[in-house]
């Protein structure tokens, strides 16, 4: 049972160009959503996170939509650079579970020169 | 100062053998946690222990037994390994407390490969 969706599997997109990758959830317990970002050979690391009392959060180029009636969110990444080259990953938790995470199944980005 | 260390960082070895992953974090968390990244980059929790009492037990073989000799250290023992356990095993940190959720910190996995 996959409990949080992710879209796309791999995005190809320019230098300077818009980077999105979409996820949707179905547990309506789920209370916290972060994006972690993991280079070729290292552990994931936290990117940005949102809860659901918000429908946007934005942290430099990287920004999170949020969207509770439907619950889908996304990650916008403004002015994509070779170096956000990486594999994003969604994910979703509640708030007294101890923070486990249930991840979706990644994206692979690669950001053309 | 590294926040998640795993030790080894390879391991390859032969079907049926018993080996041990380790894990310490100097962050100070009182919750850790074992992930498996498949070959499809799929990313699961595993285990997780919280004050050294195991608290998250997904749907693992009983091969897999985590131990948590204090807080700061979380090891996996893997019995009688399979091809299938072929993977990349992550551990990773928390504070946990509550209501509130804080960061998840990642150590730089173990590249575990069974032949």
């Amino acid at each position: 049972q996959q409990q949080v969706k992710q879209s796309p599997q791999s995005l190809i997109v320019q230098k300077g160009g818009i980077s999105i990758i979409n996820c949707a959830y179905e547990n309506t317990a789920f209370d916290y959503f972060p994006w972690y970002q993991q280079f070729p050979g290292k552990g994931p690391a936290l990117l940005i996170a949102i809860r659901p009392d918000v429908s946007e959060k934005k942290e430099g180029r990287f920004t999170i939509s949020f969207n509770k009636s439907a619950k889908q969110f996304s990650l916008h990444i403004m002015d994509s650079q070779p170096g956000d080259s990486a594999t994003y990953f969604c994910a979703a938790t509640s708030s007294g579970g101890y923070n486990k995470l249930i991840f979706g199944a990644g994206t692979r980005l690669a950001v053309h020169p | 100062d590294t926040a998640v260390s795993q030790t080894p960082k390879y391991l390859v070895t032969q079907m049926g053998n018993d080996k041990s992953i380790k894990c310490e974090q100097n962050l100070g968390h009182d919750t850790m946690y074992w992930y498996k990244q498949d070959s499809k980059k799929f990313l699961k929790i595993m285990f997780s222990y919280n004050n050294k009492e195991l608290i998250i037990n997904e749907t693992v073989p009983n091969r897999f037994s985590p131990k948590s000799p204090d807080k700061a250290h979380l090891n996996l023992h893997i019995n009688s390994l399979e091809l299938g356990d072929s993977a990349v095993y992550f551990c990773a940190s928390s504070q946990v407390g509550g209501q509130n959720i804080y960061e998840q910190y990642f150590g730089p996995g173990t590249r575990l490969t069974v032949t």
